[in-house]
């Protein structure tokens, strides 16, 4: 079974700075998809993020970037310039091989706050 | 981008009652879509995997009877909560992902919130 623990319930930056969020996974499979998720008050979710677990580069989106350590299973989101667009909750999340197509297995979620 | 859609986005019952909800993508089809239910400020918690065609595959404590699901096409999946009760209140999201890759996106609804009185 996987788990994803996000060991950060809450989280808060000033606009402009910078944040890093913090997750990381377990799993027994060779072949597993690790994302990062918004959602904003909305409740919609939006892909922030998505890395390969084969892939040794970090993947990076514009201001958003992971530190994807495979041998400690981590995976941590930081979040440059931060607006106040960004405010909402993030979820870890991660597909492994062998279950599901698409199944993903969520982290408990952090809820980030931008202070102007 | 892709879209799917869920109907209704709020619904109000009566304990006791069915409702329906309803899940679609809209620009492309899905074979499997995915039936979460979420907390206020908590995770999303997978319910169960709808498969075009066949049976739904639901996680271990989900009660299959009281949790219905019909994925009777490419572009449409029912989740039905029978005999609703107020611990059946909560946010429901359904989800489905685009083309044949889990590393290609998975797309989310909207969400449909249920408030059984």
């Amino acid at each position: 079974a996987q788990t994803v623990t996000q060991s950060q319930p809450e989280m808060s930056v000033q606009e402009a700075e910078t944040v890093t969020l913090s997750c990381t996974y377990d799993t027994s499979e060779s072949d597993y998809y690790l994302f990062w998720y918004k959602q904003p008050p909305s409740r919609q979710m939006i892909l922030v993020i998505r890395q390969e677990a084969y892939k040794q580069q970090n993947a990076t989106e514009n201001r958003f970037s992971v530190n994807f350590q495979k041998a400690a299973k981590s995976f941590s989101l930081k979040i440059s310039d931060s607006q106040l667009g960004d405010a909402a909750m993030y979820f870890c999340a991660e597909w492994a091989g062998g279950t599901s197509y698409g199944k993903l297995t969520f982290g408990q979620g952090t809820i980030l706050t931008v202070h102007p | 981008g892709a879209v799917v859609s869920q109907h209704p986005s709020r619904v109000i019952c009566k304990s006791g009652t069915s409702v329906k909800i309803e899940c679609r993508s809209l620009d492309f089809q899905a074979t499997t879509m995915f039936w979460y239910r979420q907390f206020p400020k908590k995770s999303l918690m997978l319910m169960a995997t709808s498969n075009e065609g066949s049976k739904a595959t639901y996680e271990q404590g989900v009660e299959k009877d009281k949790f219905l699901i019909n994925h009777a096409s490419l572009t449409l999946s029912t989740l039905t909560v029978t005999s609703a009760h107020p611990e059946d209140s909560s946010f429901y999201i359904c989800s489905a992902p685009l083309g044949g890759s889990p590393y290609n996106e998975q797309f989310f609804g909207p969400g449909t919130r249920l408030t059984v009185l």
